[in-house]
């Protein structure tokens, strides 16, 4: 069956740094992968969508990769802020179907 | 980005009753909506995708009888949890996606419902 799998379930780091979460899957060969925030309590928040033909992808200080040969998206927040400490989920579908999730990846950023 | 709301934001009911929840786009037609189920430290679980007009397609182990689904506009979609236990106490989100004609690139979500029953 699909799968997918964020490496860490936890990951603490220093302000500054750069934070880098995996995302693998097995079994499936997504059109879409995404990335989301989501803070106790609430719904995620969209933050990135890469498409399967696209290698990397930027939007402010967050940069996604998609591996379709390692089948697996990295995640990287740079100059990490201690507002930027959430679960992080990745999710895969393809075009018109629901969201599988990752169990999720908790950043915890200390100053 | 879109915005999706939710509502109620949290509601707690006794048990046997049945509690409706409301997912709406608010700036953007949705065809599809999907519902998800979220308990303590697990990730979402797809319960059922909803289209606009039709009936839902409900996951394997998701009862569509206990959890009726009314997609009625393209901006609407409700879930109703009928004859409410305990055990289906949880975090109820749905997402809308923002293309139509079938596509999903990004979806956004609702900021959630939290259930409880008593």
């Amino acid at each position: 069956s699909q799968k997918i799998e964020q490496n860490s379930e936890a990951l603490n780091i220093q302000e500054g740094k750069t934070a880098t979460l995996t995302c693998n899957y097995t079994n499936y060969s997504p059109a879409y992968l995404q990335w989301y925030r989501q803070d106790p309590g609430r719904g995620p928040v969209f933050l990135l969508l890469i498409r399967e033909n696209e290698k990397e992808k930027r939007k402010e200080r967050l940069k996604v990769t998609f591996d379709t040969t390692l089948k697996q998206s990295l995640f990287h927040i740079t100059a990490s802020q201690p507002a930027d400490s959430a679960t992080y989920l990745c999710a895969f579908n393809q075009a018109g179907t629901a969201l599988i999730f990752g169990k999720g990846t908790t950043l915890s950023v200390s100053s | 980005g879109a915005v999706v709301s939710q509502h109620p934001s949290r509601v707690i009911c006794k048990s046997g009753t049945s509690v409706k929840i409301e997912c709406r786009s608010l700036d953007f037609q949705a065809t599809t909506m999907f519902w998800y189920r979220q308990f303590p430290k697990q990730s979402l679980m797809l319960m059922a995708t909803s289209n606009e007009g039709s009936k839902a397609t409900y996951e394997q182990g998701v009862e569509k009888d206990k959890f009726l689904i009314n997609h009625a506009s393209l901006t609407l979609s409700t879930l109703t949890v009928t004859s409410a236990h305990p055990e289906d106490s949880s975090f109820y989100i749905c997402s809308a996606s923002t293309q139509g004609e079938g596509r999903s690139d990004e979806q956004y979500f609702g900021p959630g419902t939290r259930l409880t029953v008593t």
